[in-house]
């Protein structure tokens, strides 16, 4: 168990919706990562939070968007849904964010949500 | 433009013989390699790392050298059991906290 919790586990929905995935980070981790696989594909790297701010971003959408909390949970929100979203999405989770040595960069990855888009 | 490649899909070896993986990059920035596992339904798990500054880590049967002259970093698993089956992701991080995943490699060991 990694201690990243992603909910929910399985995720059906119609084109053209828009729906919320929700991550908790490991406990007194600050940074979060938001991560697409699609079928046969890499991780595709999304955005990044640190402490609340985004810190970096990758190849997001832009029907796409996320925050951070103050309790630091993460929600990825995923709208104007198309068949093309279908794909596992994993949170991580890390101790830091820049500056801190190996260690602090080392992610932790929640066991994702697969969202299917029919 | 990926700035990190695992150019083999997939690897096959025989129990007890030595899995190579491969990983190579573009970016002279990156100040950490890292290697993750990911077993079917589940997330990857973080396995062995390896500073810029170092050229090999080992770890039990684990070994990652990395050869930043070529910008090539390899991880050695010996002796390969069938629990090693898995997709395996190399990533790489700059100190600025942004990693860049390759898009992995599944190794099969064959009892």
């Amino acid at each position: 168990d990694s201690g990243v919790t992603q909910t929910p586990k399985h995720l059906i929905t119609a084109t053209g919706q828009r729906v919320t995935l929700r991550c908790s980070p490991r406990s007194g981790d600050l940074s979060v990562y938001w991560y697409q696989q699609s079928l046969d594909q890499g991780l595709q790297f999304l955005i990044q939070y640190y402490n609340g701010e985004e810190r970096a971003k990758g190849n997001i959408l832009e029907r796409f968007s996320a925050q951070q909390f103050p309790d630091l949970h993460s929600e990825l929100n995923l709208s104007s849904l198309e068949l093309g979203d279908s794909a596992l999405y994993f949170c991580a989770s890390s101790v830091g964010s820049s500056g801190g040595g190996l260690a602090k960069n080392i992610q932790y990855f929640g066991a994702g949500t697969r969202l299917s888009v029919l | 433009d990926q700035q990190v490649k695992q150019n083999s899909p997939s690897l096959s070896v025989q129990e007890g013989r030595i899995s190579i993986l491969n990983c190579d990059y573009t970016n002279s920035m990156f100040d950490y390699f890292l290697w993750y596992k990911k077993y079917p339904a589940e997330g990857p798990t973080f396995l062995i790392s390896i500073s810029s500054i170092k050229d090999k880590n080992e770890d039990g049967r684990f070994t990652v050298f990395l050869n930043k002259s070529a910008k090539h970093l390899s991880l050695h698993i010996v002796p390969s059991q069938p629990g090693d089956s898995a997709v395996y992701f190399c990533a790489a991080t700059t100190n600025a906290g942004k990693s860049t995943f390759g898009d992995g490699t599944t190794l099969t060991v064959k009892p």
